[in-house]
Order: C-alpha cells, then structure tokens, then sequence
C-alpha cells in the first residue's frame, strides 16, 4: 500500500463546477499538508498548505484536513479553464521528505 | 508565496558532456534544498536532499558520481549531471525547504524545473 493514494483521473468538468479533489494516507505522523499545481512543463505551484487538521480557504480554493480519517481534500470553487493543470497532494513528517500522491489531472472544460 | 528560480530552464548536450543546473532561493535562506526528477505523466522522484555546507544524502538507486549536488550557499544548490546520455533525459525540478523548527511550517518551494535532452 502506498503511503499517499490519490485518484489520478482524469477528470473533466464545464466551467463554473464545484471540483472535489482528494487525497488519503496511512501515516499518522504526517503533520504538514499541502496542494500542489503543476501545468504542463512547469514546477509544482504551492496551492494550500495546512498544518494538523482543519479547513482552509483562499479565494476559490478550500482545503480540508481530516486527521482522524487520514483523509484530504481541494474544493475549486466556480472553476476555470485556466484551473486545467494536474493537482498534487503532498504530505510530510516535521522535518521529513515530502510524500506525493500521484496527482490528478483537471480538464475545465468552457 | 516564497520564489525558487532554476537555470537553465531547457538544455540540450551531447551524449558524454557534464550540465549544471543551478536553483536559488530567492527570498528566503533555505538549508535544505531537494533535486527531483519527473518523467511524463509521472509524478515527482526524490533524487537527493541537499544541506548547505555538508554533503548531499542521495536516494536508493541514485548514482551519486552520475549526478554531483553541491550547496555551497543558504540560497543556492546546483546539479551536475557527469557524463550524460540519452537516458539522461528528463525534467529536473528542485525545490527549497521553508522550515521552522517545532513551529507551524514545514513546506517545500519548488522551481520552474529543468528540460534536458541528451542526444
């Protein structure tokens, strides 16, 4: 069993959708959780980043941490063509290697 | 959001020359900074983790004479890829490490990544 899982997709959706993107891990040590988006050819961008359970929001984007279910997740509000990229979630240990899901690729379709 | 810049963004070599891939922090003093490897479609590989003024600490199957890290400096590391060949081929991405011990944060900052094609 890996150590993150996220579903890979791809997912596809029109414009203005509700996106829901999730992740879940087996380690209860991770502490730092964070969001990745990655356009084609390009670095990972920091998203969201939450410490220890709890939602967060900026703008469009929500993030939600569940500890006692080992489960994460992105909410994209009123998505765009421009939000079309993969999304990885990514996990760690305090002062640990970061730990990846394999990503999600979002098609926003206008 | 903190900014790593990555240079050059695309290189092409021939098989057996030596390419250096530089990645600074821009804003921020990082004691830890990470090289990765991406192929398509695939998400990212930890090839090693760099600490400023020491030795970098490489990942299982990683050749360390293949792929020299040197991080001389809280705000730049570089990769040297020795004697590349075709399967050298990739996209290479570093990231630096945002930290505060026992705090709040832990995160990583990456670059734009690195194209390099061997032929």
């Amino acid at each position: 069993q890996k150590e993150v899982e996220q579903d890979p997709g791809p997912l596809s959706v029109p414009e203005g959708a509700i996106v829901s993107l999730n992740c879940t891990y087996s380690n209860s040590a991770f502490q730092y959780f964070m969001w990745y988006r990655q356009y084609s050819r390009k670095g990972p961008e920091l998203l969201m980043y939450t410490y220890s359970s709890g939602n967060k929001e900026d703008g469009r984007f929500t993030a939600q941490v569940d500890k006692s279910s080992k489960y994460i997740s992105l909410f994209i509000r009123d998505s765009q063509p421009s939000d079309s990229a993969t999304y990885l979630c990514a996990m760690n240990q305090p002062g640990g290697k970061l730990i990846f899901g394999q990503g999600t690729e979002l098609s926003v379709k206008p | 959001g903190a900014v790593v810049s990555q240079h050059p963004s695309w290189v092409i070599c021939k098989s057996g020359t030596s390419v250096k891939i530089e990645c600074r922090s821009l804003d921020f003093q990082a004691t830890t900074m990470f090289w990765y490897r991406q192929f398509p479609k695939q998400s990212l590989m930890l090839m090693a983790t760099s600490n400023e003024g020491s030795k970098a600490t490489y990942e299982q199957g990683v050749e360390k004479d293949k792929f020299l890290i040197n991080h001389a400096s809280l705000t730049l590391s570089t990769l040297t890829v020795t004697s590349a060949h075709p399967e050298d081929s990739s996209f290479y991405i570093c990231s630096a490490r945002d930290r505060q011990t026992g705090g709040r944060t832990d995160t990583q900052y990456f670059g734009p990544g690195t194209r390099l094609t061997v032929l």
